[in-house]
């Protein structure tokens, strides 16, 4: 089992639509989560960050953690062509600074 | 605005050869990464580093050697490429817990 799996998706929704991306992970000790974006052909870059648990919200972007279920979500609300990209989830444990990443889920909304 | 920087862009080798991967930020940041991406496969690290002079391995450090200068650079060495080491490389380098990548190096090993 991995340390931290992800629907690959490829998960295509319309324009406006609430998307939903999870991902799952069997380390209790992480104590870090990251949802990075990456468009194609381009590095990833830092989308949300949300220490141990509770929600974080940043304009149209909402991410959620819950480590009693060791579960991460990233909600989009009203989504638009220019957020199809991968989007990666990434933890890591306090101290180790080794992150580790979900395969990532590509999303593509449709105009 | 630079930010990480990555040298070369893409790359083509023949199984045996060697190369290095530069990778250069001008953050000021101590702690320093490289990754390899895979389909099906994410993100894997290859090599840490904390701090200039220090270095760790990752999770798929074989066939690789890295090299920490300096506070700015951090280089990845391939001695003898193999058709296996085909795949798109990333340079990060991190300010607390965040990590900020290069735009990546494709390499493909034939």
């Amino acid at each position: 089992q991995k340390e931290v799996e992800q629907d690959p998706g490829p998960l295509s929704v319309p324009e406006g639509a609430i998307v939903s991306l999870n991902c799952t992970y069997s380390n209790s000790a992480f104590q870090y989560f990251m949802w990075y974006r990456q468009y194609s052909r381009k590095g990833p870059e830092l989308l949300m960050y949300t220490y141990s648990s509770g929600n974080k919200e940043d304009g149209r972007f909402t991410a959620q953690v819950d480590k009693s279920s060791k579960y991460i979500s990233l909600f989009i609300r009203d989504s638009q062509p220019s957020d199809s990209a991968t989007y990666l989830c990434a933890m890591s444990d306090a101290g180790t600074y080794k992150y580790i990443f979900g395969t990532g889920t590509r999303l593509k909304v449709l105009a | 605005n630079a930010g990480v920087t990555q040298t070369p862009k893409f790359q083509v080798l023949k199984t045996g050869q060697s190369m290095t991967l530069q990778c250069a930020q001008d953050m000021n940041h101590n702690s320093m990464y490289w990754y390899r991406q895979d389909p099906g496969m994410g993100l894997r690290l290859i090599y840490y580093s904390a701090s200039e002079g220090t270095t760790d391995k990752g999770e798929v450090p074989n066939g690789y050697n890295v090299s920490r200068l300096n506070k700015r650079e951090f280089s990845l060495r391939l001695e003898s490429a193999a058709p296996s080491q085909t795949s798109v490389y990333f340079c990060a380098s991190r300010r607390r817990e965040k990590l900020f990548f290069g735009s990546g190096t494709q390499l493909s090993v034939l």
